[in-house]
């Protein structure tokens, strides 16, 4: 079964910095695009940005580029959404997906972090 | 980045038809066939209903269909039923001078 597993809520104070997770499990990680969605609270999806693991070619909406960091490992087919400075802003839950290349749409998604940032 | 269009809510009677629209630009939704479709229940993760306009991912009845036509493409569900009250969002690839990708601002189907 094709899957992707997120770590955990966070709650994290402004400044602060964090890493999220997202495992891929059952498909060959590096063939596949991982992309991250930023739903902030009762509002709708916005796109944040995309990598291909098997070359490390990633692409920032401007909306997000300067803001987070997209990396991946492909030794544990784990891709990471980072921030270094964070915001009360930056709280939402963020999704992780899988984009088949060509496919220009996230076929399969992870369940979801919720990221909470507060003094 | 601005989000494409859609109306806030539609709503329909079990058994009945509802369709979604999306207005994009001539930059993304009328100059590609890469409009895909999620669905997103309370709580729960989105989920791809529809892909490149009209095209169903396995397991997706065949209820959901989509078309385009210019900078608007449209989501119809057919013969409405409550386990298909959620929001609903539309996406399209775009020239990738902005963002290479852009939601719609969602559409919550209600189930009367």
């Amino acid at each position: 079964e094709v899957q992707l597993v997120q770590s955990g809520a966070e709650v994290k104070k402004p400044g602060e910095s964090l890493k999220i997770s997202c495992q891929g499990s059952g498909y060959t990680f590096t063939t596949y695009w991982i992309g991250w969605v930023r739903q902030m609270p009762g509002k709708g999806l916005e796109w944040m940005g995309i990598m291909y693991p098997g070359d490390s070619d990633t692409r920032y909406s401007p909306s997000f580029q300067g803001q987070v960091t997209i990396s991946a490992d492909t030794s544990t087919s784990t891709a990471y959404l980072q921030w270094s400075n964070l915001k009360a802003s930056d709280s939402a839950i963020y999704y992780c997906a899988r984009q088949p290349t060509g496919y220009y749409a996230m076929d399969v998604w992870g369940q979801g972090t919720t990221v909470t940032v507060s003094s | 980045q601005s989000a494409l269009t859609q109306p806030p809510s539609v709503s329909g009677s079990p058994g009945q038809s509802v369709t979604i629209s999306c207005t994009g630009t001539s930059s993304d939704v009328g100059r590609y066939n890469r409009v895909s479709w999620y669905q997103q229940p309370p709580g729960t993760a989105p989920k791809l209903m529809i892909y490149e306009v009209s095209n169903r991912p396995s397991g997706v009845p065949d209820r959901f269909s989509g078309s385009k036509s210019g900078n608007t493409a449209s989501l119809t569900i057919s013969g409405l039923q409550a386990e298909d009250e959620a929001d609903y969002y539309c996406s399209s690839y775009r020239t990738s001078s902005t963002s290479l990708y852009v939601f719609g601002n969602g559409t919550k189907v209600t189930v009367l």
